[in-house]
């Protein structure tokens, strides 16, 4: 059965702290890692990682898979209280893309 | 920046009655979702839709449902008979793919909470 792991399941921190939240995965035919923020609703898309060892940046946000040992890790440096949601991990497979999510972070982050 | 949106944004029906959930995709997106989330558990496919028919779909997605793109722009989920079991978060969402050359960034819409009684 196809699976994506999220590892911690929750994770309390302070201000500026800088966090490394997990994926790891079991997918037949992967396409790509898609990494969202999930705050009251919807998922917010943040990265989508397709080749090993590329490092993707958005501001204070990275991310980077390994497509050899099936993991991916999104890192969070001097987080902020803005920063506290569920983080999923989503892995795209198969022909038509659809997506199968992990249980999700949640972070928080202390004032 | 164009966005994903749905309504209602919540939905409360009995046992037994039909909903229609709606979703009005990123218009020059070409492939369509929907996800759904009961509380308190991950988030799950239901199906994809492209060109007009279904591409793909679950385990969940049983005869009780249904999705059609009755317009140009419009996308709606259907459940002919609602069971306490429906009661979820369900998450409408559009990208790209189709497209030569295109990544299959999916798009959320901020979903519609259905409650079953």
């Amino acid at each position: 059965e196809d699976k994506v792991v999220q590892s911690p399941l929750s994770l309390v921190v302070h201000e500026g702290d800088t966090v490394t939240l997990n994926c790891s995965y079991e997918v037949t035919n992967f396409r790509s890692l898609l990494w969202y923020k999930q705050e009251k609703k919807a998922p917010t898309f943040l990265f989508m990682l397709t080749s090993s060892g590329i490092e993707k940046k958005s501001g204070r946000l990275s991310s980077i898979l390994d497509k050899k040992e099936l993991f991916s890790i999104l890192n969070i440096t001097a987080t902020q209280t803005g920063d506290s949601a569920v983080y999923l991990c989503a892995v795209e497979w198969g022909s038509q893309g659809n997506l199968i999510f992990g249980k999700g972070t949640k972070l928080s982050v202390k004032p | 920046e164009p966005e994903v949106t749905q309504t209602p944004s919540h939905q409360v029906t009995q046992m037994g009655q039909e909903v229609i959930l709606r979703c009005v995709p990123i218009s020059n997106h070409l492939y369509f979702y929907w996800y759904r989330q009961i509380l308190g558990q991950k988030v799950e496919f239901l199906v994809s839709f492209y060109n007009n028919e279904i591409s793909e779909k679950s385990e969940i997605f049983d005869d009780q449902f249904s999705v059609e793109r009755p317009d140009g722009s419009n996308f709606t989920l259907k459940i002919r008979s609602t069971k306490l079991e429906d009661s979820a978060m369900y998450f409408c969402a559009s990208s790209e793919f189709g497209r030569p050359g295109s990544y299959n960034e999916q798009f959320f819409g901020p979903g519609t909470r259905l409650t079953v009684l």
